[in-house]
């Protein structure tokens, strides 16, 4: 079957960093998203990998490893706007996106 | 307008009901999709579409249908709703149809069945 594992809570430190895993076995592998969610909202795109390596985008950044299966997104400078969850999703051999169940990211002071 | 909307925001209906989710989008993306999204779940596609006039089953088609009429409009319909359908709807759309692409999504559709 396909799966995509994430933790399902983190808590981190405003202005401190905190990464956030996702690991996946899935058929085929075209792409692995990131998509932040605010509670009551739609999912928002973040960042997309489909090479090895990190992809940088302001204060954050998504790592892939396809040989491990293996994906993290990194956020720096932690802000109180950055609670919300995360969503890992990758591209299957369909090219449909499987998700995972999301990350609840909360941030105190 | 200006992406993705979705009517209503939200909707109670007694089970049994038959109910359409409605999902514009004014991007003239080629692909569209229905998901569900239940707590402790990731998001389940339900249908989807790659271009007017063709649909395709997901994860989780049961229950519902679809149309494809024209490339904005892709509603879902809930023949005979029951409570397991309560949930999280969102439509999403990408521009690139049959290959992994950035999907954009609509603010959902909360629905309760009772």
């Amino acid at each position: 079957g396909q799966n995509i594992d994430q933790p399902t809570e983190m808590t981190a430190t405003e202005g401190a960093i905190v990464q956030i895993n996702c690991t996946y076995q899935t058929s085929g592998f075209n792409g692995l998203f990131w998509y932040q969610q605010h509670a009551g909202e739609a999912p928002t795109f973040l960042s997309y990998n489909v090479l090895d390596g990190l992809e940088e985008k302001g204060r954050f950044s998504s790592f892939l490893s396809r040989s491990k299966g293996y994906s993290y997104l990194l956020l720096k400078e932690l802000q109180m706007k950055d609670s919300a969850s995360y969503l890992c999703a990758v591209g299957d051999s369909n090219y449909q996106l499987i998700w995972g169940a999301g990350t609840k990211l909360i941030i105190k002071p | 307008i200006a992406g993705i909307t979705q009517a209503p925001t939200s909707q109670i209906l007694a089970a049994g009901r038959r109910m359409t989710l409605r999902c514009t989008q004014d991007m003239r993306h080629n692909a569209m999709y229905w998901y569900r999204q239940d707590l402790g779940l990731g998001l389940r596609l339900i249908h989807y579409s790659n271009t007017a006039g063709t649909t395709g089953k997901g994860e989780v088609p049961d229950g519902y249908s679809v149309s494809r009429a024209n490339t904005d409009d892709f509603p879902l319909t809930l023949a005979s709703a029951v409570p397991s359908q309560t949930s999280v709807y969102f439509c999403a759309s990408s521009r690139l149809a049959g290959e992994t692409d950035t999907q954009y999504f609509g603010p959902g559709t909360r629905l309760t069945v009772l």
